[in-house]
């Protein structure tokens, strides 16, 4: 049973450049939230999906930042533009429902760095 | 206001021996759960130990424990016998069930390092 993946675990890109990170739930699960955590800082919450919903995007910076998760395929997290201060790891974590009881797992995370 | 605080940013300790994290909440929900995950230099991030607001019994994973005590808001974790492999970044996390979902509260993180 495979868990949380994403790709590309390592990502380098330059001012102005797109960067595309990709998300695949563990099986079974339909609730994706992406977090990012800046250098020596704890994890911030960004945005919640549930297959074709954005459910919560309050963390997520009004401006260049984007999430998807189709109906098919994986959780696209997009940055247009990005600046330096991009540079941090993106996890995504999966739960099979929004109980309580349900516990989020956590993908290997991807580092973006921005020249 | 919905915060978790781990004080000690870097702990250091030898080898054998004991070691404790601490985490502190603030939370207006009855309703809650806390979290803890470790983050080894790989920098994946791996869960350790889930607990729920109305279960105040501590508990014990081989040379792992934890002491959830709700008078005191804290959720403390204790390493026994500690080894170079227990070396990573260990976050405790608080889940809120804000707004009808959940979401996740870090805090800060602890680096801990534990040398032979």
């Amino acid at each position: 049973n495979a868990g949380v993946m994403q790709n590309p675990r390592h990502l380098v890109r330059r001012r102005g450049q797109e960067a595309r990170l990709r998300c695949s739930p563990m099986k079974g699960h339909s609730h994706v939230y992406w977090y990012r955590q800046l250098p020596e800082e704890g994890l911030k919450f960004m945005v919640y999906l549930q297959k074709e919903n954005i459910i919560d995007e309050s963390g997520m910076p009004k401006e260049r930042f984007s999430a998807e998760f189709p109906k098919e395929g994986p959780s696209i997290l997009r940055i247009q533009q990005v600046v330096r201060g991009d540079s941090a790891a993106y996890f995504c974590a999966s739960s099979p429902g929004t109980l309580n009881a349900d516990t989020q797992y956590f993908g290997p995370g991807t580092r973006l760095t921005v020249l | 206001a919905q915060k978790v605080t781990q004080a000690q940013t870097e702990i250091s300790v030898v080898e054998k021996e004991d070691v404790t994290l601490d985490c502190v909440y603030e939370t207006r929900d009855t309703t809650y759960y806390l979290f803890w995950y470790k983050q080894p230099p790989s920098g994946e991030l791996v869960f350790l130990i889930r607990r729920n607001s109305f279960d105040e019994q501590n508990e014990i994973s081989g040379r792992y424990s934890w002491n959830f005590q709700k008078s005191t808001s804290s959720f403390n974790f204790t390493i026994t016998a500690s080894q170079v492999v227990d070396s990573a970044v260990y976050f405790c996390a608080l889940r809120v069930f804000s707004g009808g979902y959940n979401k996740l509260i870090f805090g800060a993180g602890t680096r801990l390092a534990v040398h032979p």
